[in-house]
């Protein structure tokens, strides 16, 4: 079954305005990874969260885990044009980088 | 940092011929890589599992005779889809492990 199944959304918001996706999943994991992917581009890996982690920055994203409730969110602060993106999040089970990736949010920064 | 190169970036064929789409990590070795096919608008789907010296593991759904998988050594994994035909157009994208190195991917058209 497909792990990492965020609610697929398009989501259009202001230029410095705050951003937040969701990912939910299934079974246990080792981590759990957000990507960025631009239109018809390759991926852009943005943070690595481990199963024993529960909040992790990276410059302007943050992300959190709950394994308990087996789901992850990412926020983006002071959004930018730039950001505009598909953003996937994606498990992985054993540590061994066998990915299974989630519906993706599409988000539109408006300058 | 690990670079993965994806090649070619893009490729239109002719329906029935093969295409090689190649990915090579540039500075580690990769025993292990990881082929994924993403239709428009839609998420990444892994298709195998590629294994350096041995066959690759495919994924349910995924024929192992259209989609040749070769890992002859620790820096190259070759996929080639062989008679292509329209439905094959897809972006197809690998990653190398230890780390989740991505290509820049592959956009297959099929005329």
């Amino acid at each position: 079954s497909q792990q990492g199944e965020e609610d697929p959304q398009a989501l259009s918001i202001q230029e410095g305005e705050n951003a937040t996706m969701n990912c939910s999943y299934k079974t246990s994991i080792n981590n759990l990874q957000w990507y960025r992917q631009n239109s018809g581009r390759g991926l852009v890996h943005l943070i690595l969260i481990r199963s024993n982690e529960r909040e992790k920055h990276s410059g302007r994203l943050r992300v959190t885990l709950d394994t308990s409730k087996k789901s992850s969110s990412l926020l983006i602060t002071a959004s930018r044009a730039a950001d505009t993106a598909s953003y996937f999040c994606a498990t992985d089970h054993y540590g061994n980088n066998r990915l299974a990736f989630g519906k993706g949010n599409q988000v539109v920064v408006i300058p | 940092g690990a670079v993965v190169s994806q090649h070619p970036s893009r490729v239109i064929c002719k329906s029935g011929t093969s295409v090689k789409i190649e990915c090579r990590s540039l500075d580690f070795q990769a025993t292990t890589m990881f082929w994924y096919r993403q239709f428009p608008k839609q998420s990444l789907m892994l298709m195998a599992t590629s294994n350096e010296g041995s066959k690759a593991t495919y994924e349910q759904g995924v024929e192992k005779d259209k989609f040749l998988i070769n890992h002859a050594s620790l820096t190259l994994s070759t996929l080639t889809v062989t008679s292509a035909h329209p439905e094959d157009s897809s972006f197809y994208i690998c990653s190398a492990s230890p780390e989740a190195f991505f290509g820049q991917g592959t956009r297959l058209t099929v005329v």
